[in-house]
């Protein structure tokens, strides 16, 4: 059975902290992703990996950086983090095309 | 600029009837198709997906419709559930984009009604 886990489910942090949510997936995929998904905006891409030590921008990557020292997990760094990044944190996965989700972080920055 | 569209924020439908979910896209070069369901405080789950030399793939209640000329593709779940009740996520790929990518969609929430 695929999993992928993510470090909190949920998360309390004040503005100007660093904040790091991790995820981990089981299943040897060469590519993970960050999305922050809010309403009416859907699932939008923050930074995904190909491989290890790889990383791509993906479309809203202001404010975020990601760490990928080991194949099987993916972090995610608010280096400052605001209250616009009030959000739910979804990791994923993938070796083609069907991305497989953890079940996500939701983040309140107050 | 979105390159996935669902236009219905929403969807009310009674339990037994049929619920279809529109996605509109831009991209002429996506030729993958993705469908996910997501409840609350879950990560979305996916459900059925559809190539683009297709036309219709389907998988038990669930059928995918593919219109290409119109970049249009529709969810259609037959009979609904209660346990249907979900945001559901349309989600593209294309030969462009590399490692997995997909866009996807705003979502459209569904309500089943007994």
């Amino acid at each position: 059975d695929v999993k992928v886990t993510q470090s909190s489910r949920y998360l309390v942090k004040r503005t100007g902290e660093k904040v790091f949510l991790e995820c981990v997936q089981d299943m040897d995929h060469e590519n993970m992703f960050w999305y922050r998904q809010d309403p009416g905006l859907g699932l939008r891409l923050i930074y995904f990996s190909y491989d290890v030590k790889m990383k791509e921008k993906g479309d809203i990557p202001e404010g975020y950086s990601v760490s990928r020292e080991k194949k099987e997990r993916f972090s995610l760094i608010l280096e400052s983090a605001s209250t616009n990044q009030t959000s739910m944190y979804l990791c994923a996965s993938t070796s083609t095309y069907e991305q497989y989700f953890g079940p996500g972080t939701r983040l309140t920055v107050t | 600029d979105q390159q996935v569209k669902q236009n219905s924020p929403s969807l009310s439908v009674q339990e037994g009837r049929i619920s279809i979910l529109n996605c509109d896209y831009t991209n002429s070069m996506f030729d993958y198709f993705l469908w996910y369901k997501k409840y609350p405080a879950e990560g979305p789950t996916f459900l059925i997906s559809i190539s683009s030399i297709k036309d219709k793939n389907e998988d038990g209640r669930f059928t995918v419709f593919l219109n290409k000329s119109a970049k249009h593709l529709s969810l259609h779940i037959v009979p609904s559930q209660p346990g249907d009740s979900a945001v559901y996520f349309c989600a593209a790929s294309g030969t462009t984009d590399s490692w997995g990518k997909l866009q996807f969609g705003a979502g459209t929430q569904v309500v089943v009604t007994p």
